[in-house]
């Protein structure tokens, strides 16, 4: 069975600073991982995808996130937060070398300080 | 327009109601999704469909029943609602890319419903 860990619920940084969101995953095969963002009232934007190709993967709004098998880890990066990346941050995992199926993890709220 | 359109957007209702979710989707997609989300919890998956006549029960069923209209509808039914169904809904879709391989679910904007 696959299953995802988001290490902190919440997480703040302020503007400029690196931001860090955590994510583990356990799955049997090897897996696809996502990124998403939700911002308020709105439903899922997706970030970025790993699907076994390049092991750092380049998403949108300047994120990044690095797949380490060794550490069953996909942490999400950014190098300068900015005010407009407040949100609410989901990684997800699915292990049916698809998207069909994502286990979610439970969301890091992330708060960018001025 | 969204390409993925749920209805209502919020509601408010009665325990023992019954309650029906649109999802109404433009983007040609042949698999579309149910999920919940609570806070803390992330988004449960409650059904999924791979095609019209394709229904699977997700992680968290009991409860939920569902209904694939046509390969651009898929609709959530509650058939007699209880408090802990309040939560935010969230219909998601997929298909496959031009080079073949699934593509990332796309998600509408939600459903916020309240049961008392």
């Amino acid at each position: 069975a696959q299953s995802v860990t988001q290490l902190g619920s919440h997480v703040s940084v302020s503007e400029g600073a690196l931001v860090l969101l955590r994510c583990n995953y356990s799955s049997s095969v090897p897996p696809y991982l996502f990124w998403y963002v939700q911002y308020p009232n709105q439903g899922l934007q997706l970030l970025l995808k790993y699907t076994s190709a390049a092991t750092l993967v380049k998403g949108i709004n300047g994120f990044e996130a690095e797949f380490k098998k060794s550490e069953t880890s996909f942490h999400l990066t950014k190098p300068s937060a900015h005010m407009s990346d407040a949100a609410e941050y989901f990684c997800a995992v699915s292990d049916t070398g698809s998207a069909r199926q994502l286990t979610f993890g439970s969301g890091t709220q992330l708060t960018v300080l001025p | 327009d969204a390409d993925v359109t749920q209805t209502p957007r919020n509601r408010i209702t009665k325990t023992g109601k019954r309650i029906m979710l649109e999802c109404s989707q433009t983007k040609g997609h042949d698999r579309m999704y149910w999920y919940r989300q609570d806070p803390g919890l992330g988004l449960r998956l409650i059904y999924y469909s791979f095609d019209v006549k394709d229904i699977n029960k997700g992680e968290i069923s009991d409860g939920y029943s569902v209904s694939r209209q046509a390969q651009a509808k898929f609709s959530l039914s509650l058939e007699s609602a209880i408090p802990n169904q309040t939560a935010l809904y969230f219909c998601a879709t997929s298909g496959f890319g031009r080079t073949g391989g699934d593509q990332p679910q796309h998600f509408g904007d939600g459903t916020r419903l309240s049961i008392l």
